[in-house]
């Protein structure tokens, strides 16, 4: 049982909201959800990570369904450097490890 | 800013080599990471060390060894490197659970191929 699923690949137009799925319907009630995102040839970032309520910062929303199983990431205006494969995670807030699944490959579109 | 730094983006060694990535970071955090990145598959979790001279095994533990002799230093070791560790490495750190977000900080990433 994979614990994040993701769309392998989605396109956005530049300017549009993009909105990436991960469902993540074993998780725990202690896990918190995380995304990143690795732009080509460099490291992955941090993103974003939440537990139960919705999360915005600079940067994305989360959006999180009532019953956890499911999350949306959005980025409001989608620019042409948002291009990049974005990763949707799960830990526990005691645990040290992040496991990652295969990610979404976002192309921003002109 | 966090600064994790690997030693070398690009390596190529021969099968049977003996390569050692190594990764510093300079934020005086606890964990430390090891990944691997290959197409399809995502980054999968090799190695870890939560202190010095502590390691537990990620998912993917087999033919490599880590070594954690001071806080800022985790190395990657491939014994006998094989063809099949072809492949992007990427370390990573972060605190302790329960001091911040568990956000983990990347390097760049370590290109190795194994001719």
């Amino acid at each position: 049982d994979a614990k994040t699923t993701q769309p392998p690949s989605m396109d956005c137009a530049e300017g549009r909201a993009a909105n990436l799925p991960c469902n993540h319907s074993t998780i725990s009630g202690n896990e918190y959800v995380y995304w990143y995102r690795q732009i080509h040839s460099q490291g992955p970032q941090y993103i974003i990570h939440g537990l139960k309520n919705n999360e915005t910062n600079e940067m994305a929303s989360l959006i999180i369904t009532e019953d956890r199983k499911s999350s949306t990431l959005i980025l409001p205006h989608a620019t042409l450097r948002d291009t990049a494969v974005y990763y949707c995670s799960r830990k526990s807030g005691s645990a040290r490890q992040l496991t990652f699944g295969s990610g979404t490959q976002l192309t921003v579109l002109p | 800013d966090v600064k994790v730094t690997q030693s070398s983006r690009y390596l190529v060694k021969r099968t049977g080599e003996k390569v050692f990535l190594e990764c510093v970071q300079d934020m005086d955090h606890e964990n430390m990471f090891w990944y691997r990145q290959d197409p399809g598959l995502g980054l999968r979790l090799i190695y870890f060390s939560y202190d010095v001279k502590m390691k537990e095994k990620g998912d993917i533990p087999e033919g490599y060894s880590v070594s954690r002799e001071k806080k800022e230093r985790f190395s990657l070791i491939l014994e006998s490197a094989s063809t099949n560790q072809t492949s992007m490495y990427l370390c990573a750190s972060s605190l302790r659970p329960g001091l911040n977000t568990g956000e983990l900080f990347f390097g760049e990433g370590s290109r190795l191929t194994v001719l």
